[in-house]
């Protein structure tokens, strides 16, 4: 039962662009929402996370939206730079458990 | 940001025989604790979540006799994989939660069955 989809398997975008990677999420008990890096061979790296009292939170150049009449959320990176080439995952908690998409893997080409 | 070390980053066994990972919390002190399995190119895989000094609670389809999980203080959570088989070869990913709601993830053991 995959409660956080990440529709979008590989993403690949110009340096200096926007990059968007998107998730939707099935359960609407989930009211925190998290993204993660991950580079191959290492453990995820927290990035940014909202609450489900939010819909935007900025952290320099990543922005997470989350729409909940829509159940979902999305990463804005701007502007995308080729260090940020890597797989990202969003995450959905609530009730105590986390839940991960599949991920999206990213490449930022110079 | 908080650190969560895992032990050790990679290891070989042979079939049968029994290995233990070890995950600390380095600098804060985690009521929880989860380990993650991941496959080439999918997802994470959450199998069990452990509260410290109770037992763990596993995700279905994971079997808790094969993947003992022992969270005995608040810095340290092993997962011992049992009777090794080649199809137990992954890539395992612990992670700690203290008082903060972001889940910490330690660097992952690569775990190879011959």
């Amino acid at each position: 039962d995959q409660q956080v989809k990440q529709n979008s398997p590989s993403l690949s975008v110009q340096e200096g662009r926007i990059s968007i990677l998107n998730c939707d999420y099935t359960n609407s008990m989930f009211d925190y929402f998290l993204w993660y890096k991950k580079y191959p061979a290492e453990g995820p790296t927290f990035l940014i996370s909202i609450s489900s009292i939010k819909d935007k939170n900025e952290d320099g150049r990543f922005t997470v939206f989350l729409n909940k009449s829509a159940k979902h959320l999305s990463l804005h990176i701007v502007p995308s730079q080729p260090g940020d080439s890597a797989v990202y995952f969003c995450a959905a908690s609530g009730e105590g458990d986390m839940r991960f998409g599949a991920g999206t893997r990213l490449t930022v080409k110079p | 940001g908080a650190v969560v070390s895992q032990h050790p980053s990679w290891v070989i066994c042979k079939s049968g025989t029994s290995v233990k990972i070890e995950c600390r919390s380095l600098d804060f002190q985690a009521t929880t604790m989860f380990w993650y399995r991941q496959f080439p190119k999918q997802s994470l895989m959450l199998m069990a979540t452990s509260n410290e000094g109770s037992k763990a609670t596993y995700e279905q389809g994971v079997e808790k006799d094969k993947f003992l999980i022992n969270h005995a203080s608040l810095t340290l959570s092993t997962l011992t994989v049992t009777s090794a088989h080649p199809e137990d070869s992954s890539f395992y990913i612990c992670s700690a939660r203290g008082a903060v709601y972001e889940q910490y993830f330690g660097p992952g053991t690569r775990l190879t069955v011959t």
